[in-house]
C-alpha cells in the first residue's frame, strides 16, 4: 500500500527558508508511470498547487510561487522535498504531498491519486 | 482561463442521496477532473477521475456509494446512502497544458 510522510519543521520565522521531505513508501519514486506534488492549504481555506516533479528531475511550478520553490528528488532515499523561500505569514498552511498520475504518457500533468496526511507549517516570529 | 466553480455548501439528510457539481469554464467542456474528499481534520483523499463522457475510475477502497457522471461542462459526483463520514469537503481537480494542476473551491457537505 503506497503510503507518503510529510516531514519538518512546524514553525518557521518570517523571511526564513521553508523545507519538507516527503518520504514515500510501497512504490518506488523512480517510477516512470508517475509524477510527485506538494500542495499547501491555509487555514480554513482550499488546496493549492505548489509545484510538481519527475523523478528525473524535471520540475513544474505554479507560476504563482515559482520564484520562490525548489522541489527536488532523492532516489536513493525514496524522497522528494519542498524548499520555499523567503516566507511571511501568508505562507503558514497545512503542506500535503502526493502521488500525480498523468492521464496519458508524455504529458506532466493529471491528478493527485494518493496523499499524504499533511504537515502544518505556521509562518511566525 | 480555465476555472473549475463549485458551490460552497450542500446538505442532505442521513440515508438519502446528494449530488455535487463542478462546473467547468466556458471553453473547457471536455475537460476530464477528479474528486477529491476531505473529512474534517484529514488529508485529501482521492475518490475517481471523471471523464467528459461519464466514464470513471475509482481510487482503492472507494464504495459503490460513490458515483460520477458528466454532462456539457458540469461534472458530477452522487454519494447515495449518505453516511455520517460522508460529512467533508469535496474538491474537484483538474489538469492541462499551461497550468498543470487546479482546484476548485469546494463543497462542504453537511449529512443532515
Amino acid at each position: 500500500q503506497l503510503q507518503l510522510q510529510e516531514s519538518g519543521p512546524g514553525l518557521v520565522k518570517p523571511s526564513e527558508t521553508l523545507s519538507l521531505i516527503c518520504s514515500v513508501s510501497g512504490a518506488s519514486i523512480t517510477s516512470s508511470d508517475y509524477y510527485w506534488g506538494w500542495i499547501r492549504q491555509p487555514p480554513g481555506k482550499g488546496l493549492e498547487w505548489i509545484g510538481s516533479l519527475y523523478y528525473s528531475g524535471s520540475t513544474y511550478y505554479n507560476p504563482s510561487l515559482k520564484s520562490r520553490v525548489t522541489i527536488s528528488v532523492d532516489t536513493s532515499k525514496n524522497q522528494f522535498s519542498l524548499n520555499l523561500t523567503s516566507v511571511t505569514a501568508a505562507d503558514t498552511a497545512l503542506y500535503y504531498c502526493a502521488r500525480l498520475k498523468p492521464p496519458t504518457r508524455g504529458v506532466s500533468w493529471g491528478y493527485f491519486d494518493y496523499w499524504g496526511q499533511g504537515t502544518l507549517v505556521t509562518v511566525s516570529s | 482561463q480555465l476555472v473549475l466553480t463549485q458551490s460552497p455548501s450542500a446538505s442532505a439528510s442521513l440515508g438519502a442521496s446528494v449530488k455535487l457539481t463542478c462546473t467547468l469554464s466556458s471553453g473547457h467542456s471536455s475537460y476530464a477532473i477528479a474528486w477529491h474528499q476531505q473529512q474534517p481534520e484529514k488529508g485529501p483523499r482521492y475518490l475517481m477521475k471523471l471523464n467528459s463522457d461519464g466514464s470513471h475510475i475509482k481510487g482503492d477502497g472507494i464504495p459503490e456509494r460513490f458515483s460520477g457522471s458528466s454532462s456539457g461542462a458540469e461534472r458530477y459526483l452522487t454519494i447515495s446512502s449518505l453516511q455520517s463520514e460522508d460529512e467533508a469537503v469535496y474538491y474537484c481537480q483538474t489538469w492541462g497544458t499551461g497550468i498543470h494542476v487546479l482546484f476548485g473551491g469546494g463543497t462542504k457537505l453537511t449529512v443532515l
